[in-house]
């Protein structure tokens, strides 16, 4: 059974200060790596998917990195904002992708004005 | 809006009940995907259909099943309904059956069984 661990489970932030959480999967027969920005009400919506070792991605103050043989994978908030309050989740697939994606539980950002 | 529709947006029923939920994939997309959301659980895949074919299964019930019809819309059927089975059910789509391609997700079907 794949485990995909994310830590904190939850995090309050003051505005304006950058954060990170971390993502921790198999590093055997990895595939890709997706992660998920879940606001309350509403769907899971898609942030990066991630594939190389040593991979970054970028999209505007949200960025995250991947370590393959390690096993990890960091997303960084820069200059957090009210709005960034979300739950995050990343999901891991294997080689083959013929089981879908395996989530983790989340990290549940909030960000105090 | 990411474009991917389900129907209903809430169900209540009893034990033992079967339930349809319907999921419509974003325009142009042949893959969609079920996933389960419990109270204590993280999001558990269940099935995925890929142009009408099962492409891969996860955690789904034997009491479960599911399909992709010719218009790429999909159903799934849940039957024998237990207390347990009380969840938000995620529908997503992606353009291919790749697992690198981003999933879109619907809305959610809340179900509620009694």
């Amino acid at each position: 059974i794949l485990n995909v661990e994310q830590s904190p489970q939850s995090l309050h932030v003051q505005e304006g200060d950058s954060t990170n959480f971390t993502c921790s999967f198999p590093s055997s027969n990895f595939y890709a790596l997706h992660w998920y920005r879940w606001e309350t009400a509403k769907s899971p919506e898609a942030l990066f998917v991630m594939t190389l070792n040593g991979d970054e991605k970028k999209k505007g103050r949200i960025s995250a990195t991947l370590n393959t043989k390690e096993g990890y994978s960091y997303l960084y908030i820069k200059g957090s904002q009210p709005e960034d309050s979300a739950t995050y989740l990343c999901a891991f697939i294997t080689g083959g992708g013929a089981d879908g994606l395996t989530f983790g539980k989340g990290t549940h950002l909030i960000i105090q004005p | 809006d990411s474009g991917v529709t389900q129907t209903p947006k809430h169900l209540i029923t009893a034990t033992g009940q079967r339930v349809t939920l319907r999921c419509s994939p974003r325009s142009g997309d042949l893959s969609v995907y079920w996933y389960q959301q419990s109270l204590d659980q993280g999001l558990q895949f269940l099935i995925q259909y890929y142009n009408g074919e099962e492409r891969a299964k996860g955690n789904i019930l034997e009491r479960f099943s599911a399909q992709q019809f010719p218009d790429l819309h999909s159903e799934l059927n849940l039957s024998s309904l237990e207390l347990g089975d009380s969840a938000l059910y995620f529908c997503a789509s992606s353009h291919r059956d790749r697992s690198t391609d981003t999933q879109y997700f619907g809305p959610g079907t809340r179900l509620t069984v009694l």
